[in-house]
C-alpha cells in the first residue's frame, strides 16, 4: 500500500472552505484514493473516493492532479459539526486481501 | 446504516486474563477488519479477514489473535491481557473487491479497560 502523508491538524473557522491536502508518491497504477472522517467516540466513515481528475458528491469535492501523488480534499463552508478527524487511504481496492491502513489523520477544528 | 454490531461495548478486565470481542455483520461482506484506536496513534489496524478462515496481520497484531468461523462473526482475543492492550477496539467490514461500494462501515466500537 501507498504510505500517504497529511497534516497532523488544521484549524478553520465557520463558512471558510477547508482543503486538506495528502500525499502518496509511491501510489501505484491501481490504487484509488478515498477519505474517510471520524468523529469522537464513533468509527470513520466513507466520505468520498477517486481514481483521477476531480470527484464530488454531497459532502466533499476531492481533486486529484495528473500524476496523482496528491490529493486534495475539499469541504465547502464549513460548520462546527464538521469538526472530525480525516483519513486519506490509497490502495488497490479491486485487490482480494487489501489491509485498509488509515494513519493518525487529520484532526480539523472548526471555530465560531 | 450498516448492519455491524460489536459486543460488548464497555469492558473491564484484570491483566493476564483472556478477552474476547466479537463482531458481528448481517450484510454478507467479504471483509471484517480489528482496529485499536489510542490517542495520538491514530486508528491501528490488528488484524482482518478476506473469507471464512483467512485471516492476516495488521500493523500491530502482537497479543492479539482472531478467528472467522463463519462469515458473521470475526472474533477478536486477548488472550492474556496487559494494561499497554487498553484502547477503544472498532471493527469494520467491507464488500468484496470489483462492487460498486467498496468503502468500509465501521461498528460503534468497544472500549476496553485493563486494570
Amino acid at each position: 500500500l501507498a504510505k500517504t502523508t497529511q497534516p497532523i491538524s488544521m484549524d478553520s473557522y465557520e463558512g471558510q472552505e477547508v482543503n486538506i491536502t495528502c500525499s502518496h508518491n509511491n501510489i501505484a497504477t491501481n490504487d484509488y484514493i478515498t477519505w474517510y472522517q471520524q468523529f469522537p467516540s464513533q468509527g470513520p466513515r466513507f466520505i468520498i473516493q477517486g481514481y483521477k481528475t476531480k470527484v464530488t458528491n454531497e459532502v466533499a469535492s476531492l481533486f486529484i492532479p495528473a500524476d496523482r501523488k496528491s490529493s486534495t480534499l475539499s469541504l465547502p463552508r464549513v460548520s462546527l459539526s464538521d469538526t472530525a478527524v480525516y483519513y486519506c487511504l490509497v490502495g488497490d481496492m479491486d485487490q482480494a486481501g487489501t489491509a485498509l491502513i488509515f494513519g493518525k489523520g487529520t484532526t480539523l477544528s472548526v471555530s465560531s | 446504516d450498516a448492519g455491524i454490531t460489536q459486543s460488548p461495548r464497555h469492558k473491564v478486565t484484570e491483566t493476564g486474563t483472556p478477552v474476547t470481542l466479537r463482531c458481528h455483520q448481517t450484510e454478507n461482506h467479504r471483509y471484517m477488519y480489528w482496529y485499536r484506536q489510542d490517542p495520538g496513534h491514530g486508528l491501528r489496524l490488528i488484524h482482518y479477514s478476506y473469507g471464512v478462515k483467512d485471516t492476516d496481520k495488521g500493523e500491530v497484531s502482537d497479543g492479539y489473535s482472531v478467528s472467522r468461523s463463519k462469515t458473521e462473526d470475526f472474533l477478536l482475543t486477548l488472550e492474556s491481557a496487559t494494561s499497554s492492550q487498553t484502547s477503544v477496539y472498532f471493527c469494520a467490514i467491507r464488500a468484496d473487491p470489483g462492487t460498486v461500494n467498496t468503502e468500509a462501515f465501521f461498528g460503534q466500537g468497544t472500549r476496553l479497560t485493563v486494570v
